[in-house]
């Protein structure tokens, strides 16, 4: 079967650098989405990688190893907004999207 | 402004009353797409429509229905709801053709349905 594996929950401080890490056994690979969500709210698209290797924006960059299957969001210079869910989400070969449960960041002052 | 809206935002109902909730964007495209949000679990898939009067299944399609007659308007349609559906329901498009193409999925804002 698909599977996206994300940390349920992970805690950071205001200021700080977190990586949240997403790992993934899929049937192909057309690319990786990083999503941010906040409470009750729609999620709202971060990154897209489909090449090895890092992409920056900003505070924001995202990682993916194909041969590995596994991608990191790092977020930098922590913000109190920041706190949220990060969903991670991986289009298979047939183009169809699975999702992640998503990891709830926690920022603490 | 560029944007998706979903009505109603929130909901309560009683199961097997028929309620539908509206899905509708403004960018002019082709792709839409209904999920549903659990706790624990990432969105899954109910349906989704490639182009107008397209419309194809999702992972969990049991209990819903939708309909295609227009490209901004993808309408959700509970016949006769359940418990079981109580979730918080996204409606999302994105500009090109294809189940989840590499373009950009926008979300609606989501609405929250309670069936008693």
């Amino acid at each position: 079967g698909q599977n996206i594996d994300q940390p349920t929950e992970m805690t950071a401080t205001e200021g700080a650098i977190v990586q949240i890490n997403c790992t993934y056994q899929t049937s192909g690979f057309n690319g990786l989405f990083w999503y941010q969500q906040h409470a009750g709210e729609a999620p709202t698209f971060l990154s897209y990688n489909v090449l090895d290797g890092l992409e920056e924006k900003g505070r924001f960059s995202s990682f993916l190893s194909r041969s590995k299957g596994y991608s990191y969001l790092l977020l930098k210079e922590l913000q109190m907004k920041d706190s949220a869910s990060y969903l991670c989400a991986v289009l298979d070969s047939n183009y169809q999207l699975i999702w992640g449960a998503g990891t709830k960041l926690i920022i603490k002052p | 402004e560029a944007q998706v809206t979903q009505n109603p935002r929130y909901l309560i109902t009683v199961t097997g009353k028929k309620l539908t909730v509206t899905c509708s964007q403004n960018m002019n495209h082709e792709y839409m797409s209904w999920y549903r949000q659990d706790p624990g679990l990432g969105l899954r898939q109910i349906y989704y429509s490639m182009n107008v009067e397209v419309t194809d299944k999702g992972d969990v399609p049991e209990g819903y229905k939708v309909s295609r007659k227009e490209k901004r308007n993808f309408p959700l349609i509970l016949e006769s709801p359940s418990p079981n559906q109580t979730s918080l329901y996204f409606c999302a498009s994105s500009r090109k053709s294809g189940r989840g193409s590499t373009d950009t999925q926008y979300f609606g804002p989501g609405t929250r349905l309670t069936v008693l």
